[in-house]
């Protein structure tokens, strides 16, 4: 069964620095992996999604993620961070055959001005 | 525009009440779930149907029920068997296939004294 861990459920840059979010999963066939963001009081809404094409995954927002099959991760990056970035931000995976998406914990990013 | 509906945004229950939270959309989309979210366990489902007049349960299903009598809508009941049931609720939609992103609603935050 597919699995995902998210490393660090409170993660704080400084506006302007990288962000990297991190994120590794389990899956005993291909995986579909995707990153979700949340703002207060509001539903999730797709960053970005990887269905087995480029590596790279570049999203909305400036945010992009790579897969690396090697150490079963997708982290979410962006080189500058904004304080509109400010938010709890999700993985999660599914695979071939699988009905329902897998949530990781959630990281909440906060931005220091 | 197309999305996902959930109503209302706020809820308030005394102990002991079933309550019904409404969710429809206007995306065609066949499959359709519900989720609970907590303070630092992420999303958890409970619910998910992937056509009308059928339904299947999620990981935490107990003290909860649903409808798929149409494709629009998927109302989530909170019966007074729920244990804990103050939680933020977001409704979910995508088209069948696991490739599939899912698109939030709002969420419904219900509140029981």
């Amino acid at each position: 069964a597919q699995s995902v861990t998210q490393l660090g459920s409170h993660v704080s840059v400084s506006e302007g620095a990288l962000v990297l979010l991190r994120c590794n999963y389990s899956s005993s066939v291909p995986p579909y992996l995707f990153w979700y963001v949340q703002y207060p009081n509001q539903g999730l809404q797709l960053l970005l999604k990887y269905t087995s094409a480029a590596t790279l995954v570049k999203g909305i927002n400036g945010f992009e993620a790579e897969f690396k099959k090697s150490e079963t991760s997708f982290h979410l990056t962006k080189p500058s961070a904004h304080m509109s970035d400010a938010a709890e931000y999700f993985c999660a995976v599914s695979e071939k055959g699988a009905q329902k998406l897998v949530f990781g914990q959630g990281t909440r990013l906060t931005i220091n001005p | 525009d197309g999305g996902i509906t959930q109503s209302p945004k706020y809820l308030f229950r005394k102990e002991g009440q079933n309550v019904t939270l409404s969710c429809e959309q206007n995306l065609n989309h066949d499959a359709m779930y519900w989720y609970r979210q907590d303070p630092g366990q992420g999303l958890r489902l409970i619910y998910y149907s992937q056509i009308v007049n059928d339904f299947q349960k999620g990981d935490i299903a107990e003290g909860y029920s649903v409808s798929r009598e149409k494709k629009e809508s998927f109302p989530l009941t909170v019966t007074s068997a729920q244990k804990n049931p103050t939680a933020f609720y977001l409704c979910a939609s995508s088209m069948e296939q696991y490739n599939s992103p899912l698109h939030f609603g709002n969420g419904t935050r219900l509140t029981v004294t």
